[in-house]
């Protein structure tokens, strides 16, 4: 079966502090993997996407992800949080042969000054 | 901004009725997807268009339908309209036929309140 975990429904950072949304995925075949993010009365916007090129992927506004196949994860991370990061964030896997989305629940992040 | 439209932004209908949602995808992106997000059940897919044909199903009710038309825009069209339908509907393209390596862009939804 697919399916895609986010482990934190809430993380809460310091502004200026490291961030880290985890996100653990099922999927038969190998998936592609994205992470979007989702700010208040706005759609979604792709931050990164991985299809089995480098398992390090850089996206947008700072933030990164690395695919770990054994240990079957895809989590976020940025070195530095800032104010305007805060927003939920959605780990999404496509798996081969299955023309869908899968989402996760989402991580809502809160960045304190 | 993804460069995908929707219309209306808000809409506020009562039960029983019907509407329709419209969306124009980014300039050259033949797919369109529509989803539904609610505080129960998170991103729902409904339903994929491209190139003007009907190319995958999710879980779409009976009551909903949508089409693609021959410039590419699409209308989702939901009757008999239930309380529980009141979510943000999103509309996303893609350029091509597969999710799997065309990422989707998104619109900022339509947010519809059935009362």
């Amino acid at each position: 079966a697919q399916s895609v975990t986010q482990l934190d429904s809430h993380v809460s950072v310091s502004e200026g502090t490291p961030v880290l949304l985890r996100c653990n995925y099922s999927s038969s075949y190998s998936p592609s993997l994205f992470w979007y993010v989702q700010h208040p009365n706005k759609g979604l916007q792709l931050l990164l996407k991985y299809t089995s090129a480098a398992t390090l992927v850089k996206g947008i506004n700072g933030f990164e992800a690395e695919f770990k196949k054994s240990e079957t994860s895809f989590h976020l991370t940025k070195p530095s949080a800032h104010m305007s990061d805060a927003a939920e964030y959605f780990c999404v896997v496509s798996p081969f042969g299955y023309n869908k989305l899968i989402f996760g629940a989402g991580t809502r992040l809160a960045v304190h000054p | 901004d993804s460069g995908v439209t929707q219309t209306p932004k808000h809409l506020i209908t009562a039960t029983g009725q019907r509407v329709t949602l419209r969306c124009s995808p980014r300039s050259g992106d033949l797919s369109v997807y529509w989803y539904q997000q609610s505080l129960d059940q998170g991103l729902q897919f409904l339903i994929q268009y491209y190139n003007g044909e009907e190319r995958a199903k999710g879980n779409i009710l009976e009551r909903f339908s949508a089409q693609q038309f021959p410039d590419l825009h699409s209308e989702l069209n939901l009757s008999s309209l239930e309380l529980g339908d009141s979510a943000l509907y999103f509309c996303a393209s893609s350029v091509g036929r597969s999710s799997y390596n065309s990422p989707l862009h998104f619109g900022n939804g339509t947010r519809l309140t059935v009362t």
